[in-house]
C-alpha cells in the first residue's frame, strides 16, 4: 500500500517569498492533517481536514499561511509571505477517520533565507 | 490540552529491553495513551496504543499503571533501527477531533 506522499521534499526561499507544499494521502483516509515541525520540538498542528472540510484550524496564522482539501483528496499548504521564523518541516498525515492512527509523510523541509 | 512529562533522552544497548517512561498525572478518563516514534528525517510513525489494559504488538508493549497516571513503553530487544524520538500522547476524541497533540518526547540512543 502507498504512504502518504509529499512534495517538494526541500525548498529554499528568501523571506516574503511565498511557498506552496502538495500532500497525497492514503488511498481512502478521510481525515488529513498538516502539522509543522521546527528543529528540535515536537510537531504542532496547523490545520485537520475531514473529507474536506476544515475540522481545526485554531493553531493555522491565517494571515499567510492557507490550506485546502478540494475533492477531499489531495491537499495543498500555501505560506505568503514567508517568514524566517516559518523555517521547519511541514509533515501532512492521513488516518482513516478521525479515530485512526495517523499515517505521516517524510515530510517538506523549508529553509527561509 | 492533557500534557505528559517524559524524559529528554535514554541510552540502550542493543538487544537489550527498554523501559521509556511517560507521566501523565492529569489523564481524564477518556484520554487514550498513545506512542508514536520518530526515525531520523523521517514522520513520526504509530507505534502502540492503549486505554486501560497493557497491550502488546509486534513492534513494542505498553504497561499501564493502575492509576493511569503513568506508562511505559517496552522494546523488548533494542536494535539500532530503534534509535528514535518517542512521543507518549494522550489522545482525546472531541466532536470530530482527535488530532495527536506532540510534546518534545525522549530521543532513544541505541548502542552497539
Amino acid at each position: 500500500e502507498a504512504g502518504v506522499a509529499q512534495s517538494p521534499r526541500y525548498k529554499i526561499i528568501e523571506k516574503r517569498q511565498s511557498v506552496a507544499f502538495w500532500c497525497n494521502p492514503i488511498s481512502g483516509h478521510a481525515t488529513l492533517y498538516w502539522y509543522q515541525q521546527i528543529l528540535g520540538q515536537g510537531p504542532k498542528l496547523l490545520i485537520q481536514f475531514q473529507n474536506n472540510g476544515v475540522v481545526d484550524d485554531s493553531q493555522l496564522p491565517k494571515d499567510r499561511f492557507s490550506a485546502e482539501r478540494l475533492k477531499g483528496v489531495d491537499s495543498t499548504l500555501k505560506i505568503q509571505p514567508a517568514k524566517l521564523e516559518d523555517s521547519a518541516v511541514y509533515l501532512c498525515a492521513s488516518s482513516t477517520d478521525y479515530r485512526g492512527e495517523l499515517f505521516f509523510g517524510e515530510g517538506s523541509r523549508l529553509t527561509v533565507l | 490540552d492533557a500534557k505528559t512529562t517524559q524524559p529528554n533522552s535514554m541510552e540502550s544497548n542493543e538487544e537489550e529491553p527498554v523501559h521509556l517512561p511517560c507521566n501523565h498525572s492529569t489523564i481524564s478518563g477518556t484520554d487514550y495513551i498513545h506512542w508514536y516514534r520518530q526515525l531520523p528525517s523521517q514522520g513520526p510513525e504509530y507505534v502502540i496504543h492503549g486505554l486501560t489494559s497493557n497491550v502488546n504488538n509486534r513492534m513494542a508493549s505498553l504497561a499501564i499503571a493502575e492509576d493511569r497516571k503513568s506508562s511505559t513503553l517496552i522494546l523488548h530487544r533494542a536494535t539500532l533501527r530503534d534509535a528514535a524520538v518517542y512521543y507518549c500522547i494522550l489522545r482525546t476524541y472531541g466532536g470530530s477531533q482527535g488530532n495527536l497533540i506532540f510534546g518534545k518526547g525522549t530521543k532513544l540512543s541505541v548502542k552497539p
